[in-house]
């Protein structure tokens, strides 16, 4: 079964400009949860969708945020971004909505300049 | 909110011997999941081992196991006969009822030849 896959995996942008980030969860899976990871602050959560719905969202401007598609494939969006949004960002998946173990990508490394 | 510390920012050990990762984390729940995550320099998020918080009984994976002291709020993970492939950043990782994962700062392990 494949895993996780996000795309594009890296990707240079300006300030100001606004981003689309894709992830496609392993086949089955319907929970996909997004994190950003930058040196110094960590892997941090940004959300977690569900069946198309948002249902847990982390503590990030609303300059960030996302959407799942019917088949669990999610994009997330930042907007006006900022040089503090280069960072990794992961996306991860797991089969059930709760207490389900989650399985990344590989992350797309974005570089705001 | 819950807290994941992991207190050794870097760590190493010779091949093929035993190692211990520390990790204390902190929360009000009683019903939780913890994980262990390795990413080596490809920067792909594996999961090494999970601990269910309603089990008594250590999780072990091969070469890996836990010692997970719930009233201690202590998750340590051993790796035995370390391999060159071991090294990584290793990320102590908690999940409670909202499905956020809240990660530690992650310790750097090298293993040595």
């Amino acid at each position: 079964k494949a895993g996780v896959t996000q795309t594009p995996r890296y990707l240079i942008k300006t300030r100001g400009q606004q981003v689309t980030l894709s992830c496609s969860p392993i086949s089955g899976h319907r929970s996909v949860s997004w994190y950003q990871q930058t040196p110094g602050q960590g892997l941090q959560f940004l959300f977690e969708y569900f069946s198309e719905t948002q249902r847990n969202k982390g503590n990030f401007p609303g300059r960030f945020s996302g959407r799942q598609f019917s088949n669990s494939r999610s994009e997330m969006n930042v907007s006006t971004l900022e040089l503090g949004d280069s960072a990794l960002y992961l996306c991860a998946s797991s089969l059930v909505e709760r207490a389900d173990t989650q399985y990344f990508g590989p992350g797309t490394r974005l570089t705001v300049l | 909110a819950q807290t994941v510390t992991q207190s050794q920012p870097e760590m190493s050990v010779q091949e093929a011997e035993t190692v211990t990762l520390s990790c204390t984390y902190d929360t009000s729940e009683n019903n939780y999941y913890l994980f262990w995550y390795k990413q080596p320099p490809s920067r792909q998020m594996i999961l090494v081992i999970r601990q269910e918080a309603y089990k008594q009984q250590n999780a072990t994976e091969n070469r890996f196991s836990v010692n997970f002291q719930k009233a201690a709020k202590s998750f340590s993970l051993k790796i035995s006969d370390s391999q060159l492939g071991d090294t990584a950043m290793y990320f102590c990782a908690f999940m409670g009822y909202n499905n956020d994962m809240r990660f530690g700062a992650g310790t750097r392990l090298t293993v040595k030849p």
